[in-house]
């Protein structure tokens, strides 16, 4: 069974830094590009990173690049999200989440399995 | 980036009513439009990828269509579990944009 297990959210004042983690199982880690999505309380889903599955490829929002490190340890199974120089609309609900692509007739790319989620809550 | 831009941002409906939600696009992305329903406190779920494809597990009542620009959600006969907000995301380029969600509540 595919697992995705968020942590390391928490409260931190603005400025501070927070490191999330997403422990994966149930499936080949470094076969896949992932993914991680937030949701402030209250609003909609917003794309904030993701990587390659051999680590070396990432992009950031906007919103985040400069701030936010996106890094993978396949060894260990395991995505992470370095969060740096944090602001109050950092404050969400942080999900990693698994891509799956497939070329072909029909090609696609979607997230097929999320984390349960990670509370980033920074005070101002 | 590609905006999309759902239609409602929220319905009321019953048990057994037709819904339908439209997505569009900012620019064509293709068929690379998916579905997502989320319950409150939980994660997204992955209803419809492609465009038109049913994710595994998925009623059959669900369904999804359009390309380019405009797409289409529709349950064809709303039931008790299905009462959630909807989001479409483009996997077109990135940033993985998402619309701002439709809200289906009880009516």
């Amino acid at each position: 069974e595919v697992q995705l297990v968020e942590s390391g959210g928490g409260l931190v004042q603005s400025g501070g830094s927070l490191r999330l983690s997403c422990a994966a199982s149930g499936f080949i880690f470094s076969d896949y590009w992932m993914h991680w999505v937030r949701q402030a309380p209250g609003k909609g889903l917003v794309w904030v990173s993701h990587i390659h599955d051999d680590g070396i490829s990432t992009s950031y929002a906007d919103s985040v690049k400069g701030r936010f490190t996106i890094s993978r340890d396949n060894a260990k199974n395991t995505l992470y999200l370095q969060m740096n120089s944090l602001r109050a609309e950092d404050t969400a609900v942080y999900y990693c989440a698994r891509e799956v692509r497939l070329n072909g007739y029909n090609p696609t790319n979607h997230f097929d399995h999320w984390g349960q989620g990670s509370l980033v809550t920074v005070s101002s | 980036d590609i905006q999309m831009t759902q239609s409602p941002s929220s319905l009321s409906a019953s048990v057994g009513d037709r819904v339908t939600i439209t997505c569009r696009a900012s620019q064509s992305v293709s068929t690379y439009l998916n579905w997502y329903q989320q319950k409150p406190g939980k994660a997204p779920k992955l209803l419809i990828y492609a465009a038109s494809s049913l994710q595994s597990g998925v009623p059959s009542r669900v369904s999804g269509s359009g390309s380019g620009t405009d797409f289409t959600l529709t349950i064809s006969s709303l039931q008790p579990e299905d009462f959630a907000t909807y989001y479409c995301q483009q996997s077109y380029s990135i940033p993985m944009t998402f619309g701002q969600g439709t809200k289906v509540e009880v009516k």
